[in-house]
């Protein structure tokens, strides 16, 4: 069975601090990683992760995986209360099957 | 907006009642979803739908009855529900199954089962 683990489960930092958030997996017959951010309802989408070592990144988010540890992880610099969220991390197998993790709660105080 | 449009937005329920939630997608995307996330637990698959044929029942109540008339259409028909049923019921859509293409939600809908 397919398994994703988040950690911290949660985090409180202030404005302009950077935090990392963590995620390990095992999976059958690994396709892609994905990472989402979820506010309030609907998850949305920020970075799929094929390949180990290729840093993905979009403004203040950064991503990258390691295929052979069986982890990646989302950075975010200078944060802000926007970014306050629940971040998911999800993994998709050779079946196109996704397993989500708990998710990080992250809340980001002025 | 993703382009995943979810009604109703909330619904409350009694456990006898029959309900519906609906989903619709005009993304032309050919893979459908439903997931539930409760409190305190990762999103969970429910169902998958690839060009309308049911692919997968990640072993749900039968009380939970899906429908998919058309790739663009997704049904949830619900009845007999319990109170732990209580949950956010998300819809999510991708071009199709393969090579891990993401997904996109829904809004969501808020049910509640009095």
């Amino acid at each position: 069975e397919d398994k994703v683990v988040q950690s911290p489960l949660s985090l409180v930092v202030h404005e302009g601090d950077t935090v990392t958030l963590n995620c390990s997996y095992e999976v059958t017959n690994f396709r892609s990683l994905l990472w989402y951010k979820q506010e309030k309802k609907a998850p949305t989408f920020l970075f799929m992760l094929t390949s180990s070592g290729i840093e993905k990144k979009s403004g203040r988010l950064s991503s990258i995986l390691d295929k052979k540890e069986l982890f990646s992880i989302l950075n975010i610099t200078a944060t802000q209360t926007g970014d306050s969220a629940i971040y998911l991390c999800a993994v998709v197998n050779a079946g196109n099957m996704l397993t989500f993790g708990g998710g990080t709660r992250l809340m980001v105080k002025p | 907006e993703t382009g995943v449009t979810q009604t109703p937005r909330h619904l409350v329920m009694g456990m006898t009642n029959k309900k519906s939630l609906k989903c619709e997608q005009h993304l032309g995307h050919n893979a459908m979803y439903w997931y539930k996330q409760s409190a305190k637990k990762p999103l969970e698959l429910m169902f998958v739908y690839n060009f309308k044929e049911q692919t997968e029942n990640n072993s749900v109540p039968s009380r939970f009855s899906p429908e998919c008339p058309n790739s663009s259409h997704l049904f949830l028909h619900l009845h007999t529900l319990q109170p732990e049923d209580s949950a956010l019921y998300l819809c999510a859509s991708s071009l199709d199954r393969g090579g891990g293409t993401e997904a996109f939600f829904g809004q969501g809908t808020r049910l509640t089962v009095v």
